[in-house]
């Protein structure tokens, strides 16, 4: 079965913080897609990345920064420096090379000024 | 335009109404999704289209109608809607082939039945 887990619901933090989203996945396949989308109140998913199973090497993209460990089966993210503007919804999300999107249930980040 | 667009951005409409959402990519995908999304709940996939061919129904029910009358348009038709299907639907595109993409949304259509 496949399954996407975002245990986290809701995380506050002050701004400059950082904060660490953890994304923890359940697959049988040796072949697959793992993506973090960000959903601000405006309602749009904005894809933020795409990481595939044989590529463990972490990514970091100005102040964030993605952690792939297939060993724990966990894809984190971690704002760095949180601000206002990464106040949102955080979407983890598995794919095995079909049209099946799994998502997890998000997690909300509030950032406090 | 780029992207998924979705219209209308918002709608209000009675029980006993019939209306159309709207969804439109120009990523030159080839499967096209609709979600609902309500309060507190997880994302729900409704339907897929892969090469215009619906290849996913998830136990919807039948007041929701999907049409894909080509590979940049995706329909979803309302009628005789419940309030609890009051919540935002969100439209997406992907190309599924031989490497998974990344899927693109639309900013969404928030409904509310009244």
């Amino acid at each position: 079965a496949q399954k996407v887990t975002q245990a986290q619901t809701e995380i506050s933090v002050v701004e400059k913080e950082d904060v660490t989203l953890d994304c923890v996945y359940e697959t049988r396949d040796t072949t697959y897609y793992l993506f973090w989308y960000k959903q601000p109140p405006s309602g749009e998913l904005v894809f933020l990345i795409r990481r595939n199973s044989f590529d463990e090497q972490n990514e970091i993209s100005g102040r964030y920064s993605w952690n792939f460990q297939k060993s724990t089966s966990s894809f984190n993210f971690t704002i760095t420096a949180s601000q206002v503007v990464d106040s949102a919804v955080y979407f983890c999300a598995l794919n095995q090379g079909t049209y099946k999107y799994i998502f997890g249930t998000g997690t909300r980040l509030k950032v406090l000024a | 335009e780029t992207g998924v667009t979705q219209t209308p951005r918002h709608l209000v409409m009675g029980m006993t109404n019939k209306k159309s959402l709207k969804c439109e990519q120009h990523l030159g995908h080839n499967a096209m999704y609709w979600y609902k999304q309500s309060a507190k709940k997880p994302l729900e996939l409704m339907f897929v289209y892969s090469l215009e061919e619906r290849v996913e129904n998830n136990s919807v029910p039948s007041r929701f109608s999907p049409e894909c009358p080509n590979s940049s348009h995706l329909f979803l038709h309302l009628h005789t809607l419940q309030p609890e299907d009051s919540a935002l639907y969100l439209c997406a595109s992907s190309q599924v082939g031989w490497v998974s993409t990344e899927a693109f949304f639309g900013q969404g259509t928030r409904l509310t039945v009244v």
